[in-house]
């Protein structure tokens, strides 16, 4: 049981590049999230689904798209890297989004955005 | 609209001192809470969390929190700090209704630094 798995866990882009952070999760949550960390800023909701095919924003979604084509799979696109995607991205899981359960976190993907 | 804030940025302890994290939180209906630590280079781990059952809360490794509703605060303490509690700890707020239902807002995070 691996839990929740990112790749890669460290990039870095050109201005303008694209790429797609892959989130992986084998505990059969339906209820996926993406997170961005900045230093002393905690992290911030960027999208997160509910369920294969069903997606939606949350509180920083500018710059990103996301798709759930499968239980397991969440990935995270950016289109046009700009460098205030410089971040720390976490993928996380929940059995559900009922406010008692607990999110479990991937270990993140470091992005430098130049 | 709910919100946390973490008192203090960087808490630095020694080995064998109390540890006590600030978290004051903001939320229009009965909050859920909870503590992740992040160790470095690694994803958030749940320390505990505040469900409504009951106020005191105890966490892994030795920590606990307390549910104050009259002060909206949800401090992290640990009696003896180890060398190992050095980490990153976040306190997160989600509710049980309105907008916010189910979704974690965190605070800033504060890094421990503890000392030989």
């Amino acid at each position: 049981n691996a839990g929740v798995t990112q790749t890669p866990k460290f990039r870095i882009l050109k201005i303008g590049q694209s790429m797609t952070l892959q989130c992986t999760q084998d505990m059969n949550h339906n209820y996926m999230y993406w997170y961005r960390q900045d230093p002393g800023m905690g992290l911030k909701l960027i999208y997160y689904s509910v369920g294969a095919g069903i997606t939606d924003k949350g509180e920083v979604p500018n710059g990103y798209n996301v798709s759930r084509s499968t239980t397991e799979d969440f990935p995270l696109r950016l289109e046009l890297a700009a460098p205030s995607q410089t971040s720390v991205y976490f993928c996380a899981s929940s059995y559900s989004m009922n406010p008692q359960e607990t999110q479990y976190f991937g270990p993140g993907t470091r992005l430098l955005v130049l | 609209a709910q919100s946390v804030t973490q008192l203090g940025s960087h808490v630095s302890v020694s080995e064998g001192a109390l540890v006590l994290l600030r978290c004051n939180y903001s939320s229009s209906v009965p909050p859920y809470l909870f503590w992740y630590v992040q160790y470095p280079n690694q994803g958030l781990q749940l320390l505990l969390k505040y469900t409504s059952a009951a106020t005191l809360v105890k966490g892994i490794n030795g920590f606990e929190a307390e549910f104050k509703k009259s002060e909206t605060s949800f401090h992290l303490t640990k009696p003896s700090a180890h060398m190992s509690d050095a980490a990153e700890y976040f306190c997160a707020v989600t509710s049980a209704g309105g907008t916010s239902y189910g979704k974690l807002t965190f605070g800033q995070g504060t890094i421990l630094t503890v000392h030989p």
